[in-house]
């Protein structure tokens, strides 16, 4: 598998659930970024992560990073149909940021 | 709040003419980028540009791109003989600092149709 591959594919939840995608990577990383991505639109960052970081919250949001099994986690609480996006990670590398297939989150009202 | 800028929002063009994707990052910013995103695929690396210069790019930039910052404000991606493969979302993007420490804030994007 490639650098930045998130898992599941595709989740589909009701509005209140929580929503948790996962990421994986294979090199080393010195940051980890999430990004939001509605359809045929920008990607707009959500949050980043140093490697020296276990840990983050923003909101809603919260993050996981365990680089000893190279996978983050995006947990994103009280879901909203708002949410309904693709999500993906991203990876620093010496050549620019590293993007994984992404998760197609659909929250359903 | 400050965001990065992109025109045209929608570019067609016939193969083999010459493209200019023009993007306005964030005034404070340093590192200056581009990604492309082929529809239903990755978002791709293609090029970081720093105090006026390349600083790295990916196989994808090949000698048909070339990036240029030809005033204080803008930063565009030049595409010099377009292929059909070369349709797709194309991403500037914008940090503060370098790509290691720092959040990338991307625009709106471009989309290139090549017929």
């Amino acid at each position: 598998s490639q650098q930045g591959e998130e898992d599941p594919q595709a989740l589909s939840i009701q509005e209140g659930e929580n929503a948790t995608m996962n990421c994986s990577y294979k090199t080393s990383i010195n940051n980890l970024q999430w990004y939001r991505q509605n359809s045929g639109r920008g990607l707009v960052h959500l949050i980043l992560i140093r490697s020296n970081e276990r840990e983050k919250h923003s909101g809603r949001l919260r993050v996981t990073l365990d680089t000893s099994k190279k996978s983050s986690s995006l947990l994103i609480t009280a879901s909203r149909a708002a949410d309904t996006a693709s999500y993906f990670c991203a990876t620093d590398a010496s050549r620019g940021l590293t993007f994984g297939q992404g998760t197609i989150l659909t929250v359903h009202p | 709040e400050p965001e990065v800028t992109q025109t045209p929002s929608h570019q067609v063009t016939q193969m083999g003419q010459e493209v200019i994707l023009r993007c306005v990052p964030i005034s404070n910013h340093l590192y200056f980028y581009w990604y492309r995103q082929i529809l239903g695929q990755k978002v791709e690396f293609l090029v970081s540009f720093y105090n006026n210069e390349i600083s790295e790019k990916s196989e994808i930039f090949d000698d048909q791109f070339s990036v240029e910052r030809p005033d204080g404000s803008n930063f565009t991606l030049k595409i010099r003989s377009t292929k059909l493969e070369d349709s797709a979302m194309y991403f500037c993007a914008s940090s503060e600092w370098g790509p290691s420490y720092n959040e990338q804030f991307f625009g709106p994007g471009t989309r290139l149709t090549v017929l």
